[in-house]
C-alpha cells in the first residue's frame, strides 16, 4: 500500500512565524503535490516536484516555497505566515508520468493566529 | 477535463449496497473516470479508476455505460466508517501532458446510516 505521512495533523502558528510542513512517501514516487484545500474553494495546486531538487509552482505558490531534496520527502515552507494562509493542507504523491494516479496523506489543518 | 454532475447527498443503510452515479457526458476517448473520497477533516482517499471496461478493487466497482457518459460506483456492503464525500473525476492520463493537478467538484455526501 502506498503511504504518504504528513509532519503534523493540526498546526497553531502566530503571524509572521516560518512554518515548515513535512510529506514523506515510501513508494519511491517521482512526482510530489502540495494542494491547499479550503470551503467553497476546493483543491488548489500549490507547488509540484517531479523529481529531486526539481520544483514547478501551481496556481497559487505566493506566499509559499518547497524544497526536495531526498525523493521520499518533500516539504512546504510558509516563509512567514499570514492568517489567509489558514487552510488544509495536502501532500500527494503519484509515480511514473505526473498523470498518474495521486495517493495523498493525511492533511495539516493549520490555523495561523 | 470533462465536467461531472453528481447528486449533492445520499443515504444507505449499513450493510447494504451503495450505488453513487456521477454523469460525464461530455468525457473524451483518452479521459479516465475516478473516484476518490474524504472523510471527515482526512485526506483524500483514492478508490478505483477505469477508462471503459467495469473494475473492481478491493474497495469497491466502478461500472461503467457504454457510451461511458455516465458511470457509478459500488460499495457493496456499506459500513459506517465509509460515510465520506465521494468524488467523481475524469481525467486525461498519459505522459508527457501537462494536464497533472487534480480538481474536485462539490462530490457527493454518502451518509451510512445504522
Amino acid at each position: 500500500d502506498v503511504k504518504v505521512t504528513q509532519s503534523s495533523r493540526y498546526l497553531v502558528k502566530r503571524t509572521g512565524e516560518k512554518v515548515f510542513l513535512e510529506c514523506v512517501q515510501d513508494m519511491d514516487h517521482e512526482n510530489m503535490f502540495w494542494y491547499r484545500q479550503d470551503p467553497g474553494l476546493g483543491l488548489r495546486l500549490i507547488y509540484f516536484s517531479y523529481d529531486v531538487k526539481m520544483k514547478e509552482k501551481g496556481d497559487i505558490p505566493e506566499g509559499y516555497s518547497v524544497s526536495r531534496e531526498k525523493k521520499e520527502r518533500f516539504s512546504l515552507i510558509l516563509e512567514s505566515a499570514s492568517t489567509n494562509q489558514t487552510s488544509m493542507y495536502l501532500c500527494a504523491s503519484s509515480s511514473g508520468s505526473m498523470q498518474e494516479t495521486q495517493y495523498f496523506g493525511p492533511g495539516t489543518r493549520l490555523l495561523v493566529l | 477535463d470533462a465536467k461531472t454532475t453528481q447528486p449533492t447527498s445520499m443515504d444507505c443503510a449499513e450493510g447494504r449496497a451503495a450505488n453513487l452515479p456521477c454523469n460525464h457526458s461530455t468525457i473524451s476517448g483518452n479521459e479516465y473516470v475516478y473516484w476518490y473520497r474524504q472523510i471527515h477533516s482526512q485526506g483524500p482517499q483514492y478508490i478505483i479508476h477505469g477508462l471503459k471496461n467495469n473494475e473492481t478493487n478491493e474497495m469497491a466497482s466502478l461500472i461503467i455505460t457504454e457510451d461511458r457518459k455516465s458511470s457509478t460506483l459500488i460499495l457493496p456492503h456499506a459500513t459506517l466508517r465509509d460515510t465520506a464525500v465521494y468524488y467523481c473525476i475524469v481525467r486525461v492520463v498519459w505522459s508527457g501532458g501537462s494536464n497533472y493537478k487534480l480538481t474536485f467538484g462539490k462530490g457527493t455526501l454518502l451518509t451510512v446510516n445504522p
